[in-house]
């Protein structure tokens, strides 16, 4: 079974700042499988990247995605109030999701 | 638009089944994957299985022996059974859509998730 683990469990960041996270592979991921959910408090998730680097509908151009294999990363070039949330990856295998645990993006 | 809804207990005791069903509205669940998905309090989410546009099922190994998810096309709803639910089950679970588009799969619908709490 294929493990994801994501990297910081928290970021601190200010506004306007850069955020970088990581989502690493216990083995290879096929790209097109791999996405990126934003969630806030009380709410459901939200889907911003499918296929590791496509942005959804709606989603601003300061969202990226990018990787393959086993390392991942989602970029918030510039960080926005409403950017402060928990950030999942997910990659589907075997016809089965798995998500990683997350990482929280707080304000510093 | 694409809409899901949960319903079903909000408490169900130890050792006792866990019953959700999912309504969608603007889709057929004939078409695409339909899946339940779950998060304890504070914690992470967790997938519990899939059924697919042809009917078959998938689970998360860790729970496939206590799940049975199950669809009804002529009332556009999914179901969701738990069997012999602890404490641990305790989650607010959510039904959603897998969307394959561009070789990629992805969820790209939720509902607003349903809090089933486990207690005697």
């Amino acid at each position: 079974d294929i493990v994801l683990t994501q990297s910081p469990g928290t970021l601190s960041l200010s506004p306007g700042e850069r955020a970088t996270l990581s989502c690493r592979a216990s083995q290879s991921v096929y790209s097109s499988y791999l996405a990126w959910y934003q969630q806030k408090p009380g709410q459901a998730p939200r889907l911003l990247i499918y296929g590791a680097s496509t942005r959804a509908t709606g989603i601003p151009d300061r969202f990226s995605g990018s990787g393959s294999g086993t390392d991942f990363s989602l970029t918030i070039s510039r960080l926005e109030p409403e950017d402060f949330a928990v950030y999942y990856c997910q990659q589907y295998g075997d016809s089965l999701f798995t998500f990683g645990p997350g990482t929280k993006v707080d304000i510093k | 638009q694409v809409q899901l809804q949960e319903s079903g207990p909000g408490l169900v005791k130890p050792s006792e089944t866990l019953s959700l069903t999912c309504t969608v509205s603007g889709a057929s669940i004939n078409i695409l994957y339909w899946s339940w998905i779950r998060q304890p309090p504070g914690k992470g989410l967790e997938f519990i299985g899939f059924i697919f546009d042809s009917g078959s099922t998938n689970y998360n190994p860790s729970l496939k022996s206590r799940v049975t998810i199950s669809g009804d096309t002529s009332k556009n709803q999914f179901s969701l059974k738990m069997t012999s639910v602890t404490v641990a089950d305790t989650a607010v679970y959510y039904c959603a859509r897998a969307n394959l588009a561009l070789g990629a799969v992805y969820i790209d619908f939720w509902g607003q998730g349903t809090l089933v709490t486990v207690s005697s």
